[in-house]
């Protein structure tokens, strides 16, 4: 089972640009990597998600390596209501089937 | 709103007693997953399905839980003899069949065991 290591948290003010590492030195050939988020009493939010190099979306940036082990979330120009938690996950079910999470990343942002 | 609904949202129940949560995930939606969240922890995934059939259940799940799925719609996650460590978030996500498909959550059912 492929594990995922990120830092429990960081801190950042408003318009900073955040990027948040997260380490799969096991990840498999066919594992995509994605990342959620989450806010205090709600479910889980899907972020972004990616195999290679780079992908943007409205939201996020997300970079990955060559070899993979790694992958980089970045949040550009953050706000107050950024602050949450993030999850990166590496699945390794064959199919995204089912989601293991770690314990996450705490951002906390400030004015 | 995702569009996954769960209810109750907080559920307050005795020790011993046994409680029933449903989910109804995005209508699309043939994949529906139940998960099991604690204060300071990420969520854990307890069981998934496909249309009507269980096809994966966490080793970790006890026998006192039991999740159904009976017209590939709804579902319901029913603890039964509910214990004080069973106190958690219970979170219901849905999602298209197909690999790496996003899984959008509901708010959850806060469950809580006295």
């Amino acid at each position: 089972l492929a594990k995922t290591t990120q830092p429990i948290s960081m801190d950042s003010y408003e318009g900073q640009e955040v990027n948040i590492t997260c380490s799969h030195n096991n990840i498999a050939t066919n594992d995509y990597i994605t990342w959620y988020q989450q806010f205090p009493s709600q479910g889980p939010r899907f972020i972004i998600q990616g195999y290679k190099t780079k992908v943007t979306n409205e939201v996020a940036s997300l970079f990955i390596p060559a070899d993979r082990k790694s992958s980089t979330l970045s949040l550009p120009r953050v706000s107050l209501s950024d602050t949450a938690v993030y999850y990166c996950l590496v699945d390794v079910t064959g199919g995204g089937n089912k989601l293991t999470f770690g314990t996450g990343t705490q951002l906390k942002v400030e004015l | 709103d995702t569009g996954v609904s769960q209810d109750p949202r907080h559920k307050i129940t005795k020790r011993g007693q046994n409680v029933t949560f449903r989910c109804d995930p995005i209508s699309e939606h043939n994949r529906l997953y139940w998960y099991r969240q604690t204060l300071g922890q990420g969520p854990e995934f307890l069981t998934y399905f496909q249309n009507e059939a269980q096809l994966e259940k966490s080793r970790l799940l006890s026998d006192r839980f039991s999740a159904e799925r009976p017209k590939g719609s709804f579902s319901t996650l029913e603890i039964q003899r509910t214990e004080q460590g069973d106190s958690a978030m219970y979170l219901c996500a849905s999602s298209l069949s197909g690999a790496y498909n996003e899984q959008f959550f509901g708010p959850g059912t806060r469950l809580t065991v006295l």
